[in-house]
């Protein structure tokens, strides 16, 4: 079984639709990271949480808001889609000891 | 976090060794160098990091050189999978602060021919 997972794999929406797009880890990991990968762009850092209680903003935050229900579980919620939402987005997690981040399948969301 | 440089693509045969370059004339002295690849619209995956000296993993090696300008990515046996998205990156244990954002540029495209 893979160690971080996302869902839905796929999502198609409407502009102004809420949605919510799930991350969980089997790793143990403390740290989890949302991301969205646009082509030409690479990654940009949209949501970042390093424990339960704590959640910080990345370099896209507008228009998203994210939840850390427990430690394996990080939810990105897109509460008023629009066109230019349509990305990969991507989970990852890391630990503190250990900085590399391992990254969930991706969603790849369109929003018309 | 430093800057760096890869060729946008190359070409290895399989079986053969596929050696990828990276400079970072810039990176100072508390950066590591980290490598991860990208198969098309997959998640991201790591390969190896290091900071000065030379690492060796299951999955490849990475030769620093001693200014640390430049660094080499090597995969040994190159296999029809290792097709893909190389990014070298650059970045601080430091730098919590910033929440450990990783950095991606345009990478190197590493096409493993038959």
């Amino acid at each position: 079984d893979a160690d971080v997972t996302q869902t839905p794999r796929n999502r198609i929406t409407k502009t102004g639709k809420r949605i919510m797009l799930e991350c969980s880890q089997t790793k143990g990991h403390d740290r989890m990271y949302w991301y969205r990968q646009d082509p030409g762009l690479g990654l940009r850092l949209i949501y970042y949480s390093f424990d339960v209680k704590d959640i910080n903003k990345g370099e896209i935050s507008d228009g998203y808001s994210v939840s850390r229900q427990a430690q394996a579980k990080f939810s990105l919620s897109l509460e008023s889609a629009i066109p230019n939402q349509t990305a990969l987005y991507f989970c990852a997690t890391s630990t503190g000891v250990v900085r590399e981040q391992y990254f969930g399948p991706g969603t790849r969301l369109t929003v018309t | 976090d430093a800057k760096t440089t890869q060729p946008p693509s190359m070409d290895c045969a399989e079986g053969r060794a596929a050696n990828l370059p990276c400079n970072h004339s810039t990176i100072s002295g508390n950066e590591y160098v980290y490598w991860y690849r990208q198969i098309h619209s997959q998640g991201p995956q790591y390969i190896i990091h290091g900071l000065k000296n030379n690492e060796t993993n299951e999955m490849a090696s990475l030769i620093i050189t001693e200014d640390r300008k430049s660094s080499t990515l090597i995969l040994p046996h190159a296999t029809l999978r290792d097709t893909a998205v190389y990014y070298c990156i650059v970045r601080s244990h430091m730098r919590e602060t910033s929440g450990s954002r990783l950095t991606f540029g345009e990478g190197t495209q590493l096409t493993v021919n038959p």
